[in-house]
């Protein structure tokens, strides 16, 4: 059991740029989250999947986030046309059980200069 | 209203004293409450859960839960330097959905 894996760690670009995030869960684990954080506030849902489903999204997600899980395994979040309020830390959970179950990776730290 | 809400603190605690952090929440159909424990820097780590109205105690942990007055709380018995550290009240309303709302955190500094 090696943990959440999210890459890359740090990330600044500037806006108007792309990015895209990844996220390797805890092997096996079929259930996978993306929160994203900012200073002085708790982490905020962006969206779940269940295998490759993805299962709940967030009304914070604008058309320019996308998330993907190909096969059920890793999953990447990309953001379109960044913006300076898209900085934060966008941290990747999985889960083999549910909610009581939540293990989140380190975060990756997305500065949109 | 805020849906989830925590004081954010600083709370300085005396080491060896308890530790108390409080949580409200504003819908009443939640039903599963958490407490994380984040290190400045790092990322949440899961502590308590609980969905049953009373006690749950763990090791040095208790969370407490009140459905009807809409109240879950933290007790740290003992409290050790390396308890110092933001703590984040978690609600999920459990219809069938697999979404976390999360308070601000309290941060909390125990002091040697």
């Amino acid at each position: 059991d090696t943990g959440v894996s999210q890459d890359p760690r740090h990330k600044i670009t500037k806006r108007g740029q792309n990015v895209t995030f990844r996220c390797d869960p805890i092997s096996e684990h079929n259930r996978l989250y993306w929160y994203r954080q900012t200073l002085g506030q708790g982490p905020e849902f962006l969206t779940y999947f269940q295998n490759e489903a993805q299962l709940e999204k967030s009304r914070l997600l604008s058309d320019r986030f996308s998330a993907e899980r190909p096969k059920g395994s890793f999953s990447t979040l990309e953001i379109q046309r960044t913006e300076q309020g898209d900085s934060a830390m966008y941290l990747c959970a999985s889960s083999e059980g549910g909610l009581f179950t939540l293990h989140f990776g380190n975060g990756t730290r997305l500065t949109v200069t | 209203q805020k849906e989830v809400e925590q004081n954010s603190g600083p709370l300085s605690v005396p080491e060896g004293a308890i530790a108390s952090l409080n949580c409200t929440y504003s819908d009443r159909v939640s039903q599963s409450f958490f407490w994380y424990r984040q290190y400045s820097g790092k990322s949440p780590e899961l502590i308590m859960s609980i969905y049953s109205n009373g006690d749950k105690e763990d090791g040095r942990f208790t969370a407490q839960l009140n459905k009807a007055s809409q109240y879950v709380s933290l007790l740290i018995r003992d409290s050790q330097p390396s308890d110092s550290a933001t703590y984040l009240c978690a609600v999920n309303n459990d219809f069938g959905n697999e979404k976390l709302t999360f308070g601000t955190g309290t941060r909390l500094t125990i002091i040697p």
